[in-house]
């Protein structure tokens, strides 16, 4: 079965201090690997997908890359409006996107 | 905004009720997903329809049913409902049947079951 794990729970950081999440998985034949973020009572919000290792996209602060066996979000210099929770999602064979327990980032100002 | 309608946005029913959740794809989108979330299990897929076929499913309760009509708007019936039904249902779209398309939120349905 598709395993994913992200890692830490939660970050607390400081307006301006760079920071990594990881996404570790476990699947067979992986066909994309997907970073969204969610705020509190809100649905998911589409960020990246990476294909293969060694791809990486960014979006403003917000830099995504892939490996092998994992994934990083890197949040570069953040803000307190990138506070949110990260999830972190595979798809694999038969298609259905199998999801984190994700990454709650808090940015204090 | 992802395109992606859902109500109702809170629901309140008692348990052993029967409830009805409603989706709108993005246009031009054919596939609709649905997901629950609670607080213990996180993000799961239930099941996917694509262009008013089921396609995939995941851990939908036998309890749990859903289509999809020719309009592509889907609905997701929950029967008999227990108290460890309350979660957020999420309903996702995307453009193709699979492969790896991008799938976007609508701001899902909060359920409360007394």
């Amino acid at each position: 079965e598709d395993q994913v794990t992200q890692s830490p729970e939660a970050l607390r950081l400081q307006e301006g201090e760079s920071s990594s999440l990881n996404c570790s998985y476990t699947v067979s034949g992986l066909r994309g690997l997907f970073w969204y973020r969610q705020d509190p009572g809100k649905g998911p919000e589409f960020l990246f997908t990476l294909y293969s290792a060694g791809e990486e996209k960014e979006k403003e602060r917000l830099k995504a890359t892939l490996t092998k066996k994992e994934s990083f979000l890197h949040i570069t210099a953040p803000k307190p409006e990138d506070s949110a929770t990260y999830l972190c999602a595979v798809q694999a064979g038969d298609y259905k996107l199998s999801f984190g327990a994700g990454t709650t980032v808090t940015v204090r100002a | 905004d992802s395109g992606v309608t859902q109500t109702p946005k809170h629901l309140i029913t008692a348990t052993g009720q029967r409830v009805t959740l409603r989706c709108s794809p993005r246009s031009g989108d054919l596939s609709v997903y649905w997901y629950q979330q609670s607080l213990d299990q996180g993000l799961q897929f239930l099941i996917q329809y694509y262009n008013g076929e089921e396609r995939a499913k995941g851990n939908i309760l036998e309890r749990f049913s859903a289509q999809q009509f020719p309009d592509l708007h889907s609905e997701l019936n929950l029967s008999s409902l227990e108290l460890g039904d309350s979660a957020l249902y999420f309903c996702a779209s995307s453009v193709g049947l699979a492969g790896s398309a991008e799938q976007y939120f609508g701001p899902g349905t909060r359920l409360t079951v007394t």
